[in-house]
């Protein structure tokens, strides 16, 4: 079993919609989460950076921690067809330990 | 504002041949990282580095050599190439492990 779980998709969903990306984790260690969003034919870069469990909200984004369920969401709201890319979470305990990532959930919004 | 520049952008190899693909990065970050990305399996880091003259193993580092010579500079080796090693590989650089990591745009390897 991965440390990381994450629906690869691919996700389809029109313009203007709330979007829903999720991971669950297995490690009860990880107090840093990350999500990461790739264009295609591009490296990821961050999007959110979020510490132990709560909300954080930023603009259309919202990263969302529920670490007694191991699971966190990544929600965008107003979705628009420049948000087409693949969302990576990543994680990593509070030790000085490498960065664990999902797969990647591959989102399409369409115009 | 350069950022993260690796070299090649893309490169086909035979197996067995050995290449180094090249990372640098002007942001004066100690730590330096490798990834390879595969189709479902996520990126997964193969070799690191928290400074000059300091490298170490990450989750996947057989049939990789890297060096840390510069503050700037952190070259992956391929030995001997693998079909097995037909990849997207990135690099990565951050003040720390824990910091926001920057990525590269990337390295498409086939090998053959």
């Amino acid at each position: 079993q991965k440390e990381v779980e994450q629906d690869p998709g691919p996700l389809s969903v029109p313009e203007g919609a709330i979007v829903s990306l999720n991971c669950t984790y297995s490690n009860s260690a990880f107090q840093y989460f990350m999500w990461y969003r790739q264009y295609s034919r591009k490296g990821p870069e961050l999007l959110m950076y979020t510490y132990s469990s709560g909300n954080k909200e930023d603009g259309r984004f919202t990263a969302q921690v529920d670490k007694s369920s191991k699971y966190i969401s990544l929600f965008i709201r107003d979705s628009q067809p420049s948000d087409s890319a693949t969302y990576l979470c990543a994680m990593t305990p509070g030790s000085a330990r490498q960065l664990t990532f999902g797969s990647g959930t591959q989102l399409t919004v369409l115009p | 504002n350069a950022g993260v520049t690796q070299t090649p952008k893309f490169q086909v190899l035979k197996t067995g041949q050995s290449m180094t693909l090249q990372c640098a990065q002007d942001m004066n970050h100690e730590y330096m990282s490798w990834y390879r990305q595969d189709p479902g399996m996520g990126l997964r880091l193969i070799h690191y580095s928290v400074g000059a003259g300091i490298t170490d193993q990450g989750e996947v580092p057989n049939g990789y050599n890297v060096s840390r010579s510069t503050t700037e500079d952190f070259p992956l080796r391929l030995l001997s190439a693998a079909p097995s090693q037909t990849s997207v590989y990135f690099c990565a650089s951050s003040l720390g492990r824990r910091e926001k990591l920057f990525f590269g745009s990337g390295t498409q390897l086939s090998v053959l």
